[in-house]
């Protein structure tokens, strides 16, 4: 089966910095994506890692690391706006670019 | 401007109907996809379609059914067969690698 592990909340300060860790274990792995959904809204794309290492854009980056099965999202300079719930998503090999989600971190950024 | 547009936002069914949501793209994808997400849950696929007249079960395609006659088009039927049919529904597609979504339907069966 496929499992994919995020903490199910985080709180920080505004004008701090976060990371947000996800652990995964599944059959396959072409890739691992971060979004942003904010409450009733649709998920948008935040980053895309296929390869070990960081990827940074603007106050937002991700890491992989491929032989542990982990990834991390930081993001530096909070704001209030980045009061979301974060989700780490797995393309599975075998076609279809199919993802497979963990459950989302909210994340809350108090004054 | 390009992008996924779902229709209803919001929709209301009794229990026993079926119901259809509507998904068009205009970014020229060929893959298409439908997920159900629940409170405290992840996305959880329900089809997915990487070509017209074809596609393929989720992990939950139980009580549910899609066509894919156009390539812009990839509605999501929910049967009364469906258990539990309360939830927010979103679309998406995908290009190379990246799904885009669409703003999502919540639909209340009561």
């Amino acid at each position: 089966g496929q499992n994919i592990d995020q903490p199910t909340e985080m709180t920080a300060t505004e004008g701090a910095i976060v990371q947000i860790n996800c652990t995964y274990q599944t059959s396959g792995f072409n890739g691992l994506f971060w979004y942003q959904q904010h409450a009733g809204e649709a998920p948008t794309f935040l980053s895309y890692n296929v390869l070990d290492g960081l990827e940074e854009k603007g106050r937002f980056s991700s890491f992989l690391s491929r032989s542990k099965g982990y990834s991390y999202l930081l993001l530096k300079e909070l704001q209030m706006k980045d009061s979301a719930s974060y989700l780490c998503a797995v393309i599975l090999t075998g076609g279809g670019n199919k993802l497979t989600f963990g459950t989302g971190t909210q994340l809350k950024v108090e004054l | 401007d390009g992008g996924i547009t779902q229709s209803p936002k919001y929709l209301f069914r009794k229990e026993g109907q079926n119901v259809t949501l509507s998904c068009e793209q205009n970014l020229n994808h060929d893959a298409m996809y439908w997920y159900r997400q629940d409170p405290g849950q992840g996305l959880r696929l329900i089809y997915y379609s990487q070509i017209v007249n074809d596609f393929q079960k989720g992990d939950i395609a139980e009580g549910y059914s899609v066509s894919r006659e156009k390539k812009e088009s990839f509605p999501l039927t929910v049967t009364s067969a469906q258990k539990n049919p309360t939830a927010f529904y979103l679309c998406a597609s995908s290009g190379i690698y990246e799904q885009y979504f669409g703003p999502g339907t919540r639909l209340t069966v009561t």
